[in-house]
């Protein structure tokens, strides 16, 4: 089964303050995991992926494959970051199509 | 260049009723998968389509259908609606699978099933 977990719903920080948003895994193959964002009133983005081993806007998440893990990180969190925040899994190349499998997502709130 | 595109933005129905949801896809897209986002969940997968034919689908009854047309845009119908189906339905847009490419969102329907 694919199954993405997110256990927090809210994650309530100061400005300045580190970030850890949580996601664990569960496929049997080698997936592909994403984390999404979306900003108020805003369409649902992508933020990273883990192929891409880069940081955007401050944030970097590594896959732990032991852990079976993806956790979203930034260091010192601004006011901007406040969003709603969905890790996603896609299965492997073999499948033959592109799905995504969301986690419930877990609000950020940054305040000042 | 456009985004994704989805219409209508918001709709009220009757159980038992029947609907039809569009959606363009961001230019030089040839994929479009469909997602269905309950209150306080994540997006699940439907489905998609590539090049006018479904090529995967999620745990979703054969009441939810589709149609991908020649210019890639895309609707998803369904039938015999239930209070359950009131959702945010989302599509998104992307390049095939093989290109490992990313998923661009439109900004959602809103079904509402009274």
């Amino acid at each position: 089964a694919q199954r993405v977990t997110q256990p927090e719903k809210l994650l309530s920080v100061f400005k300045g303050a580190p970030v850890e948003l949580k996601c664990n895994y569960s496929y049997s193959g080698s997936p592909e995991l994403f984390w999404y964002v979306q900003y108020s009133r805003q369409r649902l983005q992508l933020l990273l992926r883990h192929i891409s081993r880069e940081s955007i806007k401050g944030f970097t998440a590594d896959l732990n494959k032991g852990e079976t893990s993806f956790h979203l990180k930034k260091p010192f969190a601004q006011e901007e970051d406040s969003a709603m925040y969905y890790c996603a899994l896609s299965p492997g190349m073999n499948t033959g199509f592109q799905k995504l499998v969301f986690g419930t997502g877990t609000r950020l709130l940054v305040s000042p | 260049e456009t985004g994704v595109t989805q219409s209508p933005t918001h709709l009220i129905k009757t159980r038992g009723q029947q609907v039809t949801l569009r959606c363009s896809s961001q230019s030089g897209h040839n994929t479009v998968s469909w997602y269905q986002q309950a209150l306080g969940q994540g997006p699940q997968f439907i489905f998609q389509y590539y090049r006018e034919e479904e090529n995967g689908r999620g745990n979703f009854p054969p009441r939810f259908s589709g149609l991908q047309f020649p210019n890639y845009s895309s609707e998803l119908n369904v039938n015999a609606l239930e209070l359950d189906d009131s959702a945010l339905y989302l599509c998104a847009s992307s390049l095939p699978r093989q290109e490992n490419t990313e998923a661009f969102f439109g900004q959602g329907t809103r079904l509402t099933v009274v």
